[in-house]
């Protein structure tokens, strides 16, 4: 088991571009999350996945955020067209089933200038 | 509207003092997980509560599930440096199909002073 593992650990780009991150999550999980955390606020939810079905999606994924688990083992998430108000901690995290608890990697933190 | 309120929202202590965060909600959840979170890291489980008036007990850490299973407490007796973090509940809910989510409270800021 090593964990929830996210790239890059930081990201840094100009308001406009695209940016992709990557999850690689622990090998027998079927679950995988996305969440974002800002300043003094936390995880909310953004998506999750079942093997490679994305099952829900928070109001808080505007159509500029996708997610994709293309063969149910690691995931990415791109956001196009940035806005500073994208700024946060992209948290991925992972669970064997609906009811265990997740296991957080240490995520992706994302500035646009 | 903040489903999970959590107090206080930073608390710094001495090496040696006890103390108490809350977790609060109009809500009722399936189940309960705490989780502490250190700079620049993810969150990492500490416990699941799951039924209520449940106590569960981890060295120095003492969580409570309410027994409406709205609220939960964590205590910490003679808290430590390490345990320096941000503390935070997450409540799960079935939102339907199978599925739980989990909301989580904006945490508790711990910092324990040597």
């Amino acid at each position: 088991d090593t964990g929830v593992s996210q790239d890059p650990r930081h990201k840094i780009t100009k308001r406009g571009q695209n940016v992709t991150f990557r999850c690689d999550p622990i090998s027998e999980h079927n679950r995988l999350y996305w969440y974002r955390q800002t300043l003094g606020q936390g995880p909310e939810f953004l998506t999750y996945f079942q093997n490679e079905a994305q099952l829900e999606k928070s109001r808080l994924l505007s159509d500029r955020f996708s997610a994709e688990r293309p063969k149910g083992s690691f995931s990415t998430l791109e956001i196009q067209r940035t806005e500073q108000g994208d700024s946060a901690m992209y948290l991925c995290a992972s669970s064997w089933d609906f009811s265990s608890p997740l296991h957080f990697g240490n995520g992706t933190r994302l500035t646009v200038t | 509207t903040q489903l999970l309120e959590q107090s206080p929202q930073f608390l710094s202590i001495q090496e040696g003092e006890n103390l108490t965060v809350y977790c609060n909600s109009s809500s009722v959840f399936s189940s309960l997980q705490w989780y502490r979170q250190e700079p620049g890291e993810g969150p990492v489980l500490l416990v699941t509560v799951v039924t209520g008036g449940e106590v569960k007990k981890l060295k120095r850490l003492t969580f409570q599930f309410g027994d409406a299973r709205k609220d939960s407490s964590l205590h910490i007796t003679a808290a430590q440096p390490g345990d320096t973090g941000l503390y935070l509940c997450a409540g799960a809910q079935d939102s339907g199909a199978g599925s739980y989510q989990l909301t989580f409270g904006k945490g508790t800021k711990l910092s324990v002073i040597p």
